[in-house]
């Protein structure tokens, strides 16, 4: 069983469009995140949820909206994609929030023409 | 700001040699994780470190962490190919704040 998984893995698409990425945890973790790794393999965070409440929302375009239903699942819903927006997006669980160790997914990785 | 440096920032040896590659800051943790990342994959947890001047080894990697918890070294021996990827250091300070990756340290094995 994957601990951490996400759909799509890959996903291209056209500036100006809106797509979903979602991602789901068997682990029984209470915190979930969402990070971009961009060309240079800097990964930066964007969102932090902890019991499907926000605690971490970086300096991101609003375009990006995370909604988490329950604590096992957090998606990551983008409008109006724009070139920039290319990268891998890699979703992760930690036990709880704080600096526990985290479980990454296997990535998404977003290709907008 | 970026509260953890890593170096080098790329590494391309030859199999068989061997390798440092060091994480610092000039903040203290109280834990000090390494990962890493094959390449389509997402980064997984090889070692926690925790107290001052800890030694860990998983077969040919030893980490350690420096006796002040600002700095943290992973050396590898005899390094091959299956090594590649990019190895990221992650900082953790306090129960509030998640953890804090470094840029990475990117490696290449040659055959």
């Amino acid at each position: 069983d994957t601990a951490v998984s996400q759909t799509p893995k890959y996903l291209v698409t056209q500036m100006g469009n809106d797509k979903s990425i979602k991602c789901e945890q068997n682990l029984g973790h209470d915190t979930m995140y969402w990070y971009k790794q961009d060309s240079k393999k800097f990964l930066k965070i964007m969102f932090s949820y902890n019991n499907k409440e926000l605690i971490i929302n970086e300096t991101v375009p609003n375009r990006f909206s995370p909604k988490s239903p329950d604590k096992a699942h957090l998606n990551l819903h983008i409008n109006s994609l724009e070139l920039g927006d290319s990268a891998v997006y890699f979703c992760a669980s930690s036990q709880d929030w704080g600096p526990y160790e985290q479980y990454f997914g296997p990535g998404t990785r977003l290709t907008v023409t | 700001t970026q509260l953890l440096e890593q170096s080098p920032q790329f590494l391309s040896i030859q199999e068989g040699e061997n390798l440092t590659v060091y994480c610092n800051s000039s903040s203290v943790f109280s834990s000090l994780q390494w990962y890493r990342q094959e390449p389509g994959e997402g980064p997984v947890l090889l070692v926690t470190v925790v107290t001052g001047g800890e030694v860990k080894k998983l077969k040919r990697l030893t980490f350690q962490f420096g006796d002040a918890r600002k700095d943290s070294s992973l050396h590898i021996t005899a390094a091959q190919p299956g090594d590649t990827g990019l190895y990221l250091c992650a900082g953790g300070q306090s129960g509030n704040t998640p953890l804090v990756f470094g840029k990475g340290t990117r490696l290449s094995v040659i055959a």
